[in-house]
């Protein structure tokens, strides 16, 4: 099945930076979920957006759901090395005939390296 | 609160060998589901269930069958595993938002190696 186009895939930063990736889809989401998945772990869910233009915030973290509802943005501001990771987003439903909105399509990803 | 939880953490089968995944959580929601995940391809849908009684198949679903006997768990059987199944097993459990969206929590995985 297809999945939401996340971009960019991989990052190398230096902490302290700030950080920005996107998500964006050929579908309109009537909402957007980021997630973060360390290495080892199962993802977890950082922040969920539902209104279009919607702008929240966890911490140092800050998403915004597009105004075209295809596309969605995560910040990160000034990373520490805790940032490390993959993240994805999600939106429900998606290109599959029978995936209502109780299910979710997943962006690829993006890992996050910090350089030391 | 636990959470989602799934057991065994790891396995190792050989090629024809049976075995089922258990995922629990305690958070009381309707929904369960189990993805599997491998380098490249991102999570991809099983099966999942919309309630105690049901399941439904997701975009993956061939080798696998499922039960959800009891709201809390949900089983994901292998009855002939392949080398193809090797991967990483993630379990999730949801509810409907007060924002008309659902919101997925994962368990920590279950690697298995099938050789």
């Amino acid at each position: 099945g297809q999945q939401l186009n996340q971009s960019p895939q991989s990052m190398f930063i230096q902490e302290g930076e700030d950080v920005s990736m996107n998500c964006t889809s050929s579908s309109i989401f009537n909402t957007w979920l980021w997630y973060k998945q360390d290495p080892g772990e199962g993802p977890v869910l950082l922040i969920a957006l539902y209104k279009a233009g919607e702008l929240t915030s966890n911490g140092r973290l800050t998403a915004q759901f597009g105004i075209t509802r295809k596309d969605s943005f995560l910040n990160i501001s000034a990373s520490i090395p805790s940032d490390v990771g993959i993240y994805f987003c999600a939106g429900p439903g998606g290109f599959i005939s029978n995936f209502g909105n109780e299910k979710l399509t997943f962006g690829t990803g993006t890992r996050l390296t910090i350089i030391p | 609160n636990a959470g989602v939880t799934q057991t065994p953490k790891f396995r190792v089968l050989k090629t024809g060998q049976s075995m089922t995944l258990l995922c629990a959580q305690d958070m009381n929601h309707e929904y369960m589901y189990w993805y599997r995940q491998d380098p490249g391809m991102g999570l991809r849908l099983i099966h999942y269930s919309v309630g105690e009684g049901t399941t439904a198949k997701g975009e993956v679903p061939d080798g696998y069958n499922v039960s959800r006997l009891k709201k809390q768990n949900f089983l994901l059987g292998l009855e002939s595993a392949a080398p193809s199944q090797t991967s990483v097993y993630f379990c999730a459990s949801s509810y409907l938002t007060g924002q008309g969206g659902y919101e997925q929590y994962f368990g920590p995985g279950t690697r298995l190696t099938v050789t």
